[in-house]
């Protein structure tokens, strides 16, 4: 089974500025078939990016995915209010698909 | 507009069964692999199982295997998952997802979630 670690735990942010959150495989990820998740309180993870950086329909171009191998990161350019949320990675190259433990953003 | 709607879940006691059913509405189940997902409170979220748009092929994580079932009922738009041997370890929300691209489990659409807790 690929664990998967997202680091920081937390990431205190205010609007408008620049969030990067890393998720890094225990082996490597076949394809780079990694997803990145969005999940607010309440609510049912949302997906934003799949295949590292494929952006699903109607994610918003501040939003974006990289990386390869081991590491992958999701960036988000300019932090809307919106955006402050739970952040999940998952593989799916293999077939035991598994998530990140999570990265909170929350507001500074 | 794709919705879809779980059902079923509650409080049961360990070693008791639940049936948690998912309706869709928006797509065509019939055309798309179709999966369950869980989440105990606090934690990422938890593959639990997986069924191809036909039912030929099913898959589930080794936590889960030989006590739940996935099914599906195309005519009805409608997947199911029956759990049995019920655990306190299989409280959690469970959530219906469709499969993104064939053969490629990342989950495009969710439901709401329902909540099994297993307790005495």
């Amino acid at each position: 089974e690929i664990v998967l670690t997202q680091s920081p735990g937390t990431l205190s942010l205010s609007p408008g500025e620049r969030a990067t959150l890393s998720c890094r495989a225990s082996q490597s990820v076949s394809s780079s078939y990694l997803a990145w998740y969005q999940q607010k309180p309440g609510q049912a993870p949302r997906l934003l990016i799949y295949d590292a950086s494929s952006r699903a329909t109607g994610i918003p171009d501040r939003f974006s995915g990289s990386g390869s191998g081991t590491d992958f990161t999701l960036t988000i350019t300019r932090l809307e209010p919106e955006d402050f949320a739970v952040y999940f990675c998952q593989q799916y190259g293999t077939s035991s698909p598994t998530f990140g433990p999570g990265t909170k953003v929350d507001i500074k | 507009e794709v919705q879809l709607l779980e059902s079923g879940g509650g409080l049961v006691q360990p070693g008791g069964s639940l049936r948690l059913s998912c309706a869709a509405s928006g797509l065509t189940l019939s055309s798309f692999g179709m999966s369950w997902v869980r989440q105990a409170p606090g934690k990422g979220p938890e593959w639990v199982s997986s069924i191809s748009s036909d039912s030929i092929y099913t898959y589930y994580a080794d936590s889960v295997k030989g006590r739940f079932t996935i099914s599906r009922d195309n005519s009805m738009n409608t997947l199911y998952l029956q759990m049995n041997s019920l655990r306190a370890e299989d409280t959690a929300v469970y959530y219906c997802a469709k499969i993104g691209k064939l053969g490629l489990w990342y989950f495009d659409y969710w439901g709401q979630g329902t909540l099994v807790t297993v307790s005495s």
